[in-house]
């Protein structure tokens, strides 16, 4: 089955815990990027990558780190999280961003 | 810099209405326009692509049209049903990069 996959789906944490959260995806797309959810301020792209070892800036990246060292996996790292990092983050991926992109089931992020 | 919006933010119909959701962009340098279903919990599905060049894309009871000069596109749902039920966001992919913008979304309601 086609699909994008996010790790953890749920995750509490103490501010300054350094954490991963990983994205896999298993349709050989070229471009994956990682969004963050907010009520009233809807979903907003922190990093995206255009294919391995490629990768940019989107909307609001402060706080956030990534790497793409293969296609199909996109880790989002937070080197030292903050309360305000407390969101639903989702991973999409797709063959590149000219076409509909899939989104993984998101990942509900506790900050304390 | 580029601001989408998304007109209602809720919308509650009985089921079987014909309905019009509204997204709006400020910068008409697009590249395309998405729109999405996001059900509670779960992830984002891609429901329609219109690239730049289109005026409208049509699958199933869903219709999606597209006025880049005036930055405007619709989303036309023919004959709700219960199940259409979930908020709906449209997204824009910028002409000069590789990063989305999102609306903040509408959410849905059809009444049985």
């Amino acid at each position: 089955e086609a699909q994008v996959t996010q790790n953890p789906r749920y995750l509490i944490t103490v501010t300054g815990k350094k954490l991963t959260v990983t994205c896999s995806q298993n349709m050989n797309h070229e471009y994956m990027s990682w969004y963050r959810q907010d009520p009233g301020l809807g979903l907003r792209q922190i990093y995206y990558s255009m294919n391995v070892e490629v990768t940019d800036k989107g909307d609001v990246p402060e706080g956030y780190k990534v790497s793409r060292k293969e296609k199909r996996n996109f880790p989002l790292i937070l080197e030292s999280p903050s309360p305000n990092q407390t969101s639903l983050y989702f991973c999409a991926s797709s063959p590149n961003p000219y076409y509909e992109q899939y989104f993984g089931p998101g990942t509900r992020l506790t900050v304390t | 810099k580029q601001e989408v919006t998304q007109i209602p933010a809720a919308l509650s119909v009985p089921e079987g209405e014909n309905l019009v959701l509204n997204c709006s962009f400020t910068d008409s340098a697009i590249y395309n326009l998405q729109w999405f279903r996001q059900d509670p919990g779960k992830g984002l599905t891609s429901l329609l692509l219109i690239q730049s060049s289109q005026r409208e894309q049509t699958s199933g009871r869903l219709n999606a049209s597209l006025d880049k000069s005036s930055g405007r596109s619709t989303l036309y749902i023919a004959a709700s049903q219960p199940g259409d039920s979930a908020t709906y966001l449209c997204a824009v992919l910028q002409d000069y990069g590789q990063n989305f913008v999102f609306g903040p979304g509408t959410r849905l309601s059809v009444l049985p």
